[in-house]
């Protein structure tokens, strides 16, 4: 089955610095990759997802770029903000398959 | 649009009990719902798939006696924990794929802590 390792675990940043998270998954047929964002005691919530057929995508200060090749996808925070805090999930799913496969979790600090 | 509700929001039990918790899909039909368990400071784990009208698909170490899930309608899976134990205490969280929309997009519910005293 799928496994989708994240890295990294934990990340500190200083308010306006950027942030990043890298994924590498095992299932070469996954072709959906969504990021989730989760504060504590509630549910994930879809930030950003990228399909295989495209190498990347923005929205205002959240990137995510796809590389098939390598089999790895990142997260990227700009101009991050206090609010950003929170625990960030990446996570992929095949075609065939039903499941989404999350990774482990960052766990992001943004410093005022 | 694409909201999905569970009840209840936390519940206590007593070790040796039953807990039912439910998972709706209020704005949309879902023929799939996922079942997560969440413990602290880790990742979410698929328990289990429920489809509706049918038998649900449980992950591998998942004990489906202990987890029995129902989906009945097309917007309502419910999974209930029997015999408690304290090592069940969690969070639980449904999802369910909105058909109507993306393939690939689940919307999660709010979450059920689950503490087992």
């Amino acid at each position: 089955g799928e496994n989708v390792e994240q890295h990294p675990s934990t990340l500190s940043v200083q308010e306006g610095d950027s942030a990043v998270i890298k994924c590498t998954y095992s299932d070469s047929a996954s072709n959906y990759f969504p990021w989730y964002k989760q504060e504590l005691g509630k549910r994930p919530q879809l930030i950003i997802d990228i399909r295989s057929n495209v190498g990347e995508k923005k929205d205002q200060r959240i990137a995510v770029t796809l590389n098939k090749t390598a089999k790895h996808f990142s997260l990227h925070i700009t101009e991050t903000q206090p609010e950003d805090s929170a625990v960030y999930f990446c996570a992929a799913i095949t075609a065939a398959g039903n499941k989404l496969t999350f990774g482990g979790g960052t766990r992001v600090l943004v410093k005022p | 649009g694409a909201v999905v509700s569970q009840h209840p929001s936390w519940v206590i039990c007593k070790s040796g009990t039953s807990v039912k918790i439910e998972c709706r899909s209020l704005d949309f039909q879902a023929t799939t719902m996922f079942w997560y368990r969440q413990f602290p400071k880790q990742s979410l784990m698929l328990m289990a798939t429920s489809n509706e009208g049918s038998k649900a698909t449980y992950e591998q170490g998942v004990e489906k006696d202990k987890f029995l899930i129902n989906h009945a309608s097309l917007t309502l899976s419910t999974l209930t924990v029997t015999s408690a134990h304290p090592e069940d205490s969690s969070f639980y969280i449904c999802s369910a794929r909105d058909l109507s929309g993306g393939a690939y997009e689940q919307y999660f519910g709010p979450g059920t802590r689950l503490t087992v005293t």
